[in-house]
C-alpha cells in the first residue's frame, strides 16, 4: 500500500494564479481531510469528506475549494492565490468507525505564494 | 479559541533521560486524545492514542497519560533517544467533532547524544 499520497511536492506560485493539489489514498477510508500547517502552528482542518459526493468546512475553509467524485481521490483547488495562503498543505484519509481512527498523512506539498 | 493546547514550543533533553510532552485542552466533549510525531519535510504519523475512559496507555518506551479533570494530558518517552527528535503534536477528538481532529501547536523534542 502507497498509503496518502500528494502532487506535487513544491510548488511556487504568483498571486492571483489557481492550482489543484492532487491527493489519493489507496486505504479504502471514507474519511479524508486537508490541513494547512504555518510555521509554529499546529495543523488546521481547511476541509473534509466522510465520503464520496459528501465535504464540509473545516476550520479554515476561505480561498480554497474541494470536490470528492470517488473514495480515493481528493484535490484541493486554490483560486486566486494569495500570500497568506503560503504554507505547507496535508492531506489526510482515516476510518473513524474502526480502532482509534488515527489519520493517516501524505507527505505533504509546500506551497509558495509570491 | 485554542481548544487544544501545547504551551512548551521546545524541549531539550539527554538521551537515556525521561521526555515529558504535556497537552491541555478546554473542550469537555473531546473523549479521545491522540500523539503524532512529524519529522522536517514528512507528514505527521501516528504515535500512540487514548479514550477518555482510561487514564494511562503504555506502548514500549512510550506511555500517555490523562488527567480527566485538570483537562490534560502528557507523553512520557523513557529512555529518551536521539531518533525521537521530532516535533510532537496532540490531537483530540470527539463530541460534534466526529472524526476531525483538533490539533496543538506542537512541541519540537531535541534529544542530545
Amino acid at each position: 500500500n502507497a498509503g496518502v499520497t500528494q502532487t506535487p511536492k513544491f510548488r511556487i506560485l504568483k498571486i492571483g494564479q489557481s492550482m489543484t493539489l492532487q491527493c489519493t489514498q489507496d486505504m479504502n477510508h471514507n474519511y479524508m481531510y486537508w490541513y494547512r500547517q504555518d510555521p509554529g502552528m499546529g495543523l488546521k482542518l481547511i476541509y473534509y469528506s466522510v465520503g464520496a459526493g459528501i465535504t464540509d468546512k473545516g476550520e479554515v475553509p476561505n480561498g480554497y475549494n474541494v470536490s470528492r467524485s470517488t473514495t480515493e481521490d481528493f484535490p484541493l483547488r486554490l483560486e486566486l492565490a494569495a500570500p497568506s495562503q503560503t504554507s505547507v498543505y496535508f492531506c489526510a484519509s482515516s476510518y473513524p468507525h474502526l480502532g482509534t481512527g488515527e489519520q493517516y498523512f501524505g507527505p505533504g506539498t509546500r506551497l509558495t505564494v509570491t | 479559541d485554542q481548544q487544544v493546547k501545547q504551551n512548551s514550543p521546545s524541549l531539550s533533553v539527554q538521551e537515556g533521560r525521561i521526555s515529558i510532552l504535556n497537552c491541555d485542552y478546554t473542550n469537555s466533549m473531546f473523549d479521545y486524545f491522540l500523539w503524532y510525531k512529524k519529522y522536517p519535510a514528512e507528514g505527521p504519523t501516528f504515535l500512540i492514542s487514548i479514550s477518555s475512559i482510561k487514564d494511562k496507555n503504555e506502548d514500549g518506551r512510550f506511555t500517555v497519560f490523562l488527567n480527566k479533570s485538570a483537562k490534560h494530558l502528557s507523553l512520557h518517552i523513557v529512555p529518551s533517544q536521539p531518533g525521537d527528535s521530532a516535533v510532537y503534536f496532540c490531537a483530540a477528538s470527539g463530541g460534534t467533532s466526529y472524526g476531525k481532529l483538533t490539533f496543538g501547536q506542537g512541541t519540537i523534542l531535541t534529544v542530545h547524544p
